[in-house]
């Protein structure tokens, strides 16, 4: 029952690195996502796949990429780090349908220094 | 564009007492969903109900329904004789799905409500 995984849970960067967050899931949906969450607030979309080989920026996309060449993985990528981008990261993913409800990975916290 | 809106920042609630959190939304689309999930202080995002904007009746799941207004553009979670355990953050969201393929078919959320059950 692994659901939608994410690696890794913790993270510190230092400002300017650059590193991949994971996200894979084993439900074979079409949908996924990446969100951050930042303290007291909602989840704020970055970046969205409404299927292998499709992606699209959602609110907050500045910073990130993706891409998605497998239904499975849906990596998110900061390309140089910074504070503001302290965040904790959420992927999630559903079934191609109006009435799908998102399943949640369990979280990355990261903190860039 | 589609928005959520969430007025409640925080609420405290005596348990065993019924508590409304109130969510309002905008869209120009004519068929969309509506998700309500629970965040515990453990981290994780737990899907609670789902309402659909054809469905005619207000959903319900256990001591969960969904008080769903069209007209007011409202969709107010109800939770019945609340427990300690119901304390957490609940975020009210919204998929819009006239074109399931389509960049309207991500889901967007509000800023939530911490709610917080008083023994």
């Amino acid at each position: 029952n692994a659901g939608v995984t994410q690696t890794p849970k913790f993270q510190v960067l230092k400002t300017g690195q650059s590193m991949t967050l994971q996200c894979a899931q084993d439900m074979n949906h079409e949908y996924m996502s990446w969100y951050r969450q930042d303290p007291g607030m909602g989840l704020r979309l970055i970046h969205y796949s409404v299927g292998a080989g499709i992606t699209d920026q959602g609110e907050v996309p500045n910073g990130y990429n993706v891409s998605r060449s497998t239904t499975e993985d849906f990596p998110l990528r900061l390309l140089s780090a910074a504070p503001s981008q302290t965040s904790v990261y959420f992927c999630a993913s559903s079934y191609g349908v109006s009435t799908a409800e998102a399943f949640f990975g369990q979280g990355t916290r990261l903190t860039v220094v | 564009a589609q928005k959520i809106t969430q007025t409640q920042p925080g609420m405290f609630v005596q348990e065993k007492e019924a508590v409304t959190l109130d969510c309002t939304y905008d869209t120009s689309d004519q068929s969309y969903g509506l998700f309500w999930y629970k965040q515990p202080s453990s981290g994780e995002m737990i899907f609670l109900i789902y309402q659909g904007s054809y469905d005619e009746q207000n959903a319900t799941e256990g001591r969960y329904s969904l008080n769903f207004q069209k007209a007011r553009k409202s969709a107010n979670l109800v939770i019945s004789a609340s427990q300690l355990g119901d304390s957490a953050m609940y975020f009210c969201a919204m998929r819009e799905s006239s074109n399931l393929r389509s960049s309207a078919s991500k889901i967007i959320f509000g800023s939530g409500t911490r709610l917080s059950i008083r023994p």
